[in-house]
């Protein structure tokens, strides 16, 4: 299996501009988050989906993130506008039914100039 | 509601010496627990799992980890440090109420110095 795939790897935009991160989780799970890492944050969880259905997005940050799960084997987190302070890298992970063993991504670091 | 405390954002071994990295958690229930490493610029990566089959779990690139109920531990050890190992390590615990998720501990930071 090819893992838990992100897009795109780096991303530098200018503030204000809108963004879109993408991920296709591995085949057969059904379970995907959304994270943060930040050095002054640590590790967050904005939002996660089972059987694409948003469970909890208590952790997205403010209205100008959202995020869509539109089939089982595709994920949007959507920045508009940008701020400076979106700066981070975003993982994408995913789990089986019934097992709490998270796969993740390797990452969008997303530089907002 | 489910938490995890590690102690020590920063160790600093040195090669050969024992790692020792510390976790505990706040459970009310029996909790999964897990252990991820992440090397620069990589996503998190499944180190060993605790899923109360034994309470020494073995992992991978020669890490163990003990759960003492107890204690509210999952402490990660490795005997001899090799300067591969130099990453972050994040211990999680299940959260109850399905859906998978995992509680994140702020991660320590090891460094493997000659």
């Amino acid at each position: 299996d090819a893992g838990v795939i992100q897009s795109p790897r780096h991303e530098v935009t200018e503030m204000g501009q809108e963004v879109t991160l993408r991920c296709k989780p591995i085949s057969g799970h059904n379970s995907l988050f959304w994270y943060r890492q930040t050095m002054m944050r640590g590790l967050e969880l904005l939002i996660y989906f089972n059987n694409n259905v948003p469970i909890d997005d208590s952790g997205m940050p403010e209205d100008r993130f959202s995020a869509k799960m539109p089939n089982a084997s595709f994920s949007t987190l959507k920045i508009q506008p940008s701020e400076p302070r979106d700066s981070a890298v975003y993982f994408c992970a995913s789990s089986s039914p019934g097992r709490y063993i998270q796969y993740f991504g390797a990452g969008t670091r997303l530089s907002v100039l | 509601a489910q938490s995890v405390t590690q102690l020590g954002s920063h160790v600093s071994v040195s090669e050969g010496a024992l790692v020792l990295l510390r976790c505990n958690y706040s459970s009310s229930v029996p909790p999964y627990l897990f252990w991820y490493v992440q090397y620069p610029n990589q996503g998190l990566q499944l180190l060993l799992k605790y899923t109360s089959a034994a309470t020494l779990v073995k992992g991978i690139n020669g890490f163990e980890a003990e759960f003492k109920k107890s204690e509210t531990s999952f402490h990660l050890t490795k005997p001899s440090a090799h300067m591969s190992d130099a990453a972050e390590y994040f211990c999680a615990v299940s959260e109850t109420g399905g859906y998978n998720k995992l509680i994140f501990g702020a991660g320590t930071r090891l460094a493997v110095h000659p």
